[in-house]
């Protein structure tokens, strides 16, 4: 029972490299969004899907890319990174709503841009 | 304003003490969603409530719609239950909007 897994842990970037944060949970969660944790405020919505081939942009999504060609999966990608991408990252699932679930999150990914 | 206001920021108690901890939104929700993040750790859902009242071990939570309000009482709390708790309510699209959060610190 992996539930979400979120890897890297921890990550130190030079601006203007690109990465991929990976994601994926395996309890055939529709739903998977990734968030932006930032001292002092709330986790802010990056991308999110609600299926496979699915995705939309959430509050904050300039500098990332999603995609989500299978249930499993979804990886953020950072196109070209900047200090201001300096943040915590997670990724969540949930069955939509209509099925009534909790929400699973993963452990987190700490981006370090210099 | 921020649609999910979170109160107070910072809590400390003492070994045992009860602890409220108090979320007010300003949007309509299918539900709301308690969450424990400890200190360079991961986001663990507690609950989430549509209606009502939930209880788990010596944590409850209640919810009353009307007044868009909820709140997570913590009962004989221990330096375990040291984390922030965060308040998250979701949207008939599915989208979370999260409170920023309440760091809770429990002296022995």
């Amino acid at each position: 029972n992996a539930g979400v897994t979120q890897t890297p842990k921890f990550q130190v970037l030079k601006t203007g490299q690109s990465m991929t944060l990976q994601c994926a949970q395996d309890m055939n969660h529709e739903y998977m969004s990734w968030y932006r944790q930032d001292p002092g405020m709330g986790l802010r919505l990056i991308h999110y899907s609600v299926g496979a081939g699915i995705t939309d942009q959430g509050e904050v999504p300039n500098g990332y890319n999603v995609s989500r060609s299978t249930t499993e999966d979804f990886p953020l990608r950072l196109l070209s990174a900047a200090p201001s991408q300096t943040s915590v990252y997670f990724c969540a699932s949930s069955y939509v709503l209509r099925l009534g679930t909790e929400a699973f999150f993963g452990q987190g990914t700490r981006l370090t841009v210099v | 304003k921020n649609e999910v206001e979170q109160s107070p920021q910072n809590l400390t108690a003492q070994e045992g003490e009860f602890i409220t901890i108090n979320c007010s939104y300003s949007v309509g929700i299918s539900a709301l969603h308690w969450l424990q993040q400890h200190p360079g750790g991961g986001i663990v859902s507690l609950f989430m409530l549509s209606s009502g009242k939930k209880k788990h071990g010596r944590l409850i939570a209640t919810i009353n719609i009307q007044e868009k309000h909820s709140s997570l009482h913590i009962t004989a709390s221990h330096p375990r239950d040291s984390a922030v708790y965060i308040c998250a309510v979701r949207r008939s699209t599915d989208k979370l909007i999260f409170g920023t959060g309440t760091r809770l610190q429990v002296f022995p």
